[in-house]
């Protein structure tokens, strides 16, 4: 599967427990998006990565959630101490590097996504 | 200003017809626009993305941009009832650094196509 793979696709927790999101972006790709989606609302950033380093995290709470891309490994979005707040889909996307010439072009192609609840 | 705006509809056309779908965009600088299908429950799929001014044509799907007025729609061609879902409009802001490479969306239209 040359996707961008996510998991779990379903999670429940508990509030007060943590919840630990992973994404594998497509192969060949090092750019890597979190997205959030609440009920009825739209999809809204929340951090950008590329491989051991956090480019953009304007979109992220500043408590509770972290995200990591290490050298090895899948994409982690951790959060802490969830609440019934944070019930949502998770979508990672991913982008290939690009060259100079190509600067403006950004497909992003998304995973499946892990639905959150938070009971 | 919403910074990307849609119509919410929901958008109802009969099977056969052309569904034409509408976004707007706040920044001039913006330079990437792209069109995304979700359906109930899935994750969003990329289906059209421009980057000119005019018509780009894809199948049964037109994307139009027209960066003076800032806006960008999306035409779909003899629909069909699968293509009943919400229409995301994505555009890539240019971010305050200029070099902001996240998307941001609107909130999407809702099209069902009737059989």
């Amino acid at each position: 599967n040359a996707g961008v793979m996510q998991n779990p696709r379903h999670l429940v927790r508990r509030r007060g427990q943590e919840a630990r999101l992973r994404c594998s972006p497509m192969k060949g790709h090092s750019h890597v998006y979190w997205y959030r989606q609440l009920p009825e609302e739209g999809l809204k950033f929340m951090v950008y990565l590329q491989k051991e380093n956090i480019i953009d995290e304007s979109g992220m709470p500043k408590e509770r959630f972290s995200a990591e891309f290490p050298k090895e490994g899948p994409s982690i979005l951790r959060i802490q101490q969830v609440v019934r707040g944070d019930s949502a889909a998770y979508f990672c996307a991913s982008s290939p590097r690009l060259q100079p010439r190509d600067r403006g072009y950004y497909e992003q192609y998304f995973g499946p996504g892990t639905r959150l609840t938070v009971t | 200003q919403k910074e990307v705006e849609q119509n919410s509809g929901p958008l109802s056309v009969p099977e056969g017809a052309i569904a034409s779908l509408n976004c707007t965009y706040s920044d001039r600088g913006s330079q990437s626009f792209f069109w995304y299908r979700q359906y109930s429950g899935k994750s969003p799929e990329l289906i059209m993305s421009i980057y000119s001014n005019g018509d780009k044509e894809d199948g049964r799907f037109t994307a139009q941009l027209n960066k003076a007025s800032q806006y960008v729609s999306l035409l779909i061609r003899d629909s069909q009832p699968s293509d009943s879902a919400t229409y995301l409009c994505a555009v890539r802001l240019p971010g305050s650094s200029g070099s902001a490479r996240q998307l941001t969306f609107g909130s999407g239209t809702q099209l069902t196509v009737l059989p």
